[in-house]
């Protein structure tokens, strides 16, 4: 079946520092892929999205790129800031009708000034 | 404008009871999941709505789980005979439409304990 695999955290950084987590998926045909971030004490929302190959999501500062040669949709950031502390979860939807999400194990991020 | 709410946002049950979850997805979604995140987890599908209509259940982890959506909008699921195993946080999310490209929308989620 379908599956997210994300790198293993929790993940420390000083501000300014460049931010890569890592997210590879197993998925038949072509998937949407997404990026969802929890802030401490607020809901899961959509970070970013990359609905075909080679798609570009980006937002906040955040990028990720839909690389299907590497089944890989890894985040990226060139400066964090304390703010964007928080859990990161990289999810698919399948190809197809079906548009239930499938969801990785999630990355806790902290970024101290 | 008004997101997803879900109610109560935390619930402790006796191993045994029944308990009801409420979910109010944002006006005019079309599409309504419900998923179990256990701690340290990412969120697990349990089951899906395209208006009132029960589309995919597959999720479901027993046949003490079970969910409805009557009228296209309010949702609620039910566990019945509470393990401690259903401990965990039911988040429900809400879609415009019913493309996999849709971006979800999640409510703050109910935090279920069973003692």
């Amino acid at each position: 079946g379908d599956s997210v695999t994300q790198m293993e955290g929790p993940v420390t950084l000083s501000e300014e520092a460049f931010l890569t987590i890592n997210c590879t998926y197993t998925a038949t045909g072509y998937p949407s892929l997404f990026w969802y971030v929890q802030y401490p004490g607020e809901g899961l929302q959509l970070l970013l999205k990359a609905t075909k190959a080679d798609d570009k999501g980006s937002n906040k500062g955040f990028e990720a790129t839909y690389r299907k040669e590497t089944t890989s949709f890894h985040l990226e950031k060139g400066s964090v800031q304390v703010s964007d502390s928080a859990v990161y979860f990289c999810a698919l939807t399948p190809t197809g009708a079906n548009s239930k999400l499938t969801f990785g194990k999630g990355i806790t991020l902290s970024v101290r000034p | 404008g008004a997101g997803v709410s879900q109610s109560p946002r935390y619930k402790v049950a006796k191993r045994g009871q029944d308990v009801a979850l409420r979910c109010d997805p944002i006006s005019g979604h079309v599409s309504l999941f419900w998923y179990q995140q256990a701690l340290g987890q990412g969120p697990e599908f349990l089951t899906y709505f395209q208006n009132e209509a029960q589309l995919d259940k597959s999720g479901l982890p027993s046949d003490r789980f079970f969910a409805e959506r009557p009228e296209g909008s309010v949702s609620t699921l039910k566990i019945q005979r509470t393990q401690q195993e259903d401990s965990a946080v039911y988040l429900c999310a809400s879609s415009l439409g019913t493309t996999r490209q849709e971006t979800q929308y999640f409510g703050p989620g109910t935090r279920l304990l069973v003692l």
